[in-house]
């Protein structure tokens, strides 16, 4: 499965509100999930089945779709928020995963 | 709080193995309810799933490894290792141990800090 984002870099400011996409090269339901990832840390997780808040995450994030397109919003940016995206099928779990190749969101 | 750690030699020659180990603290890798994974990242590029391990032994691995990759579980040292054979300057990366869940759906919810490895000679 291949997973596509879009866009591969993005400019915004804080306050402001942004989508990513992620489209999948074929069905994968609700199997679906986002992380962050910042410079010299662990990725974090986001959201997993395309919808449900990872414990600890702000309400600021949210995730929709299903099928082979889904997006990840951030209704008002902060500046901690400043960082790599990445979604993340699971749809073959655990025989195979597959990740996008990241939405860079800069100031 | 589990927390993961990955250890290895940070410079690997061309056509050698690298052997990295994640340790786990806090939790326990025979806990069942999870697999542990290796993902990688090559500079400037996105991630990549390399393997997962269960406690049982069962593996699965990325088919674009080639057979290279071997990743094997100590319950008595609650660590999981990684090996990667016949390494080339493409293999030049951050590697990272991560938890996943068993559960299809569940992602990779505990990363380690990762370790950057260095194929050259």
């Amino acid at each position: 499965i291949q997973m596509t984002q879009s866009p591969s870099s993005l400019s915004a400011s804080v306050g402001d509100r942004v989508t990513i996409t992620c489209r999948a090269s074929q069905s994968i339901s609700s199997f679906l999930n986002w992380y962050q990832h910042k410079p010299g840390n662990a990725p974090k997780l986001l959201i997993y089945t395309a919808s449900t808040l990872q414990s600890g995450v702000p309400s600021r994030f949210s995730g929709s779709g299903s099928g082979t397109d889904f997006t990840l919003t951030i209704s008002s940016l902060q500046p901690e928020d400043f960082a790599t995206y990445y979604c993340q099928e699971t749809y073959n779990t655990p025989a195979e995963t597959t990740f996008g190749q990241g939405t860079k969101l800069e100031i | 709080q589990v927390q993961l750690q990955e250890s290895g030699p940070g410079l690997v020659k061309p056509s050698q193995t690298l052997s990295l180990t994640c340790t786990v603290s806090g939790g326990s890798v025979s806990s069942g309810g999870y697999y542990w994974s290796y993902i990688r990242q090559h500079p400037g590029k996105g991630l990549e799933w390399m393997g997962y391990i269960y406690y049982s032994g069962r593996t699965y691995y990325n088919p674009s490894l080639k057979s290279r990759a071997t990743i094997s579980i100590d319950t008595s040292k609650n660590q999981c290792s990684l090996k990667l054979t016949s390494v080339t300057a493409a293999d030049t990366a951050v590697y990272y141990c991560a938890r996943g869940g068993t559960m299809i759906g569940d992602g990779f919810d505990m990363w380690g800090q990762g370790t950057f490895v260095i194929v050259s000679s």
